[in-house]
């Protein structure tokens, strides 16, 4: 299984500001997925991010809003940008198990408050 | 296309009862199923899994049985804990999407004693 570290854990942040999850895997991954959950909701995928390639987004997200880093196998960014009180959620980092689709296993979350 | 629909919540059922939380999903393909569970205040966990037809996922007494037939993967467990009170999600992937997982809504559940 993979160990997948997450930070900040929470934070709360003025609108019109921009915040930077970064998320730390312990091992090499091809893909790394982000996602979010939306107060009292399931999870929602942002994007897919491959090292050495754009993210990939899903329809109703946008890079200007969510840009992504990934610059090598075990690290990645999602920027959280312009926020606004909606953007208040928790984000969450994701990686697969490579080879076998074990499961995919998750961050502890960034818990986001927009004010 | 690819969907997870999960029965609604919320479920409050007293410690020993027997707990059933439905899950049906549409997919292309063959997906694997999965039950994730979030305790309060913590990330996603995975509870148990299954990946083939007729497979049977279970963990800390919970099981769910992979029904191709029925296209479902229902959640269950016979005598429930208040230690159990958190919210399930059911999950598909399937390799055509990459692996993308693909949530229900999730099931909030309480245990009184």
């Amino acid at each position: 299984s993979a160990v997948i570290s997450q930070k900040p854990s929470r934070d709360i942040c003025q609108r019109g500001t921009s915040l930077t999850i970064q998320c730390q895997v312990d091992s090499q991954v091809t893909m790394m997925f982000w996602y979010r959950q939306q107060p009292g909701q399931s999870l929602t995928l942002i994007a897919t991010a491959n090292q050495g390639s754009e993210a990939t987004y899903e329809s109703g997200f946008v890079i200007d809003k969510f840009p992504i880093s990934r610059p090598n196998l075990t690290f990645s960014t999602l920027t959280v940008s312009n926020m606004s009180p909606e953007d208040s959620s928790i984000y969450l980092c994701s990686v697969e198990d490579s080879g076998t689709v074990a499961g995919a296993f998750f961050g502890q979350g960034t818990r986001l408050t927009v004010v | 296309g690819n969907s997870v629909t999960q029965m609604e919540g919320p479920v409050t059922l007293s410690e020993e009862a027997f707990l059933t939380i439905n899950c049906t999903y549409t997919a292309t393909g063959y997906p694997s199923l999965f039950w994730y569970v979030q305790y309060p205040g913590e990330g996603l966990q995975l509870l148990l899994k299954a990946t083939k037809a007729d497979d049977k996922g279970s963990n800390k007494g919970f099981e769910a049985t992979y029904r191709k037939e029925t296209t479902s993967f229902h959640l269950e467990k016979g005598s429930v804990q208040v230690s159990d009170s958190a919210v399930y999600f059911c999950a598909l992937s399937a390799r055509r999407t990459g692996n993308q997982f693909y949530f229900g809504t999730g099931t909030s559940l309480t245990v009184i004693p």
